[in-house]
């Protein structure tokens, strides 16, 4: 049963950047039907998609994030990656990775337990 | 301010059932644009419960149905249970924004 697990930092600092680590159990990533996402929530508050990759490294981004977002994928530790640079106390959330099948279509259909990242200093 | 609009928080008693509906636009949901439904309870992360508009992944009960009409979508759980009490998220994607949308959740209270 493929399960997905984050991982990183749980702290970091004002204006630096944040890193975080999807590992992919049970399957994987480079089947070519499906793409891998990051999303996150803040405290006390909604989902947002962040982005996503295919295992080929297409990409693509929120809008609103896609300035300091960096999303990539290494098939060799079957993992995903998320960079979100320059980050502020707003970027402070639980962060999820995620499982779909199409850029368009499909639901996140495996979600992995999340990590909480705070940006203070 | 989210691009799906749903209710902030339903209730009902147990046995009843409830709706919680998620409005969009003609570049989302009105476009032809699947909606998908997610349930996350208290403290864990958020599991699929509806995909395609109305299809239940293995392992959902049927107390749990969706719809779509237009611009709008809905999740309907009948004979509600204490264990329904979670926070609710409708998810489209959205033609203008070039990417994917979720709606702001909808807290369930069972009384």
């Amino acid at each position: 049963q493929l399960q997905l697990q984050e991982s990183g930092p749980g702290l970091v600092k004002p204006s630096e950047t944040l890193s975080l680590t999807c590992t992919v159990s049970g399957g994987s990533i480079s089947s070519s039907t499906y793409y891998w996402g990051w999303i996150r929530q803040p405290p006390g508050k909604g989902l947002e998609w962040i982005g996503s990759v295919s295992y080929s490294g297409s990409t693509y981004y929120n809008p609103s994030l896609k300035s300091r977002v960096t999303i990539s994928v290494d098939m060799s530790k079957n993992q995903f990656s998320l960079k979100v640079s320059s980050v502020t106390a707003a970027d402070t959330a639980v962060y999820y990775c995620a499982r779909h099948r199409s850029v368009t279509r499909d639901a996140f259909d495996i979600w992995g337990q999340g990590t909480m990242v705070a940006v203070s200093s | 301010q989210s691009v799906l609009t749903q209710p902030p928080s339903v209730s009902g008693a147990p046995g009843q059932r409830v709706t919680i509906s998620c409005t969009g636009s003609s570049s989302n949901i009105g476009a032809g644009f699947d909606v998908h439904w997610y349930q996350q309870l208290p403290g864990t992360a958020p599991q699929l419960l509806i995909s395609d508009n109305t299809n239940r992944p293995s392992g959902v009960p049927d107390r749990f149905s969706g719809s779509k009409s237009g611009t709008s979508a809905s999740l309907a759980i009948t004979g509600l249970q204490a264990e329904d009490e979670a926070d609710y998220y409708c998810q489209s994607y959205d033609s203008s924004l070039s990417g994917r949308v979720f709606g702001g959740g909808t807290k369930l209270t069972v009384l």
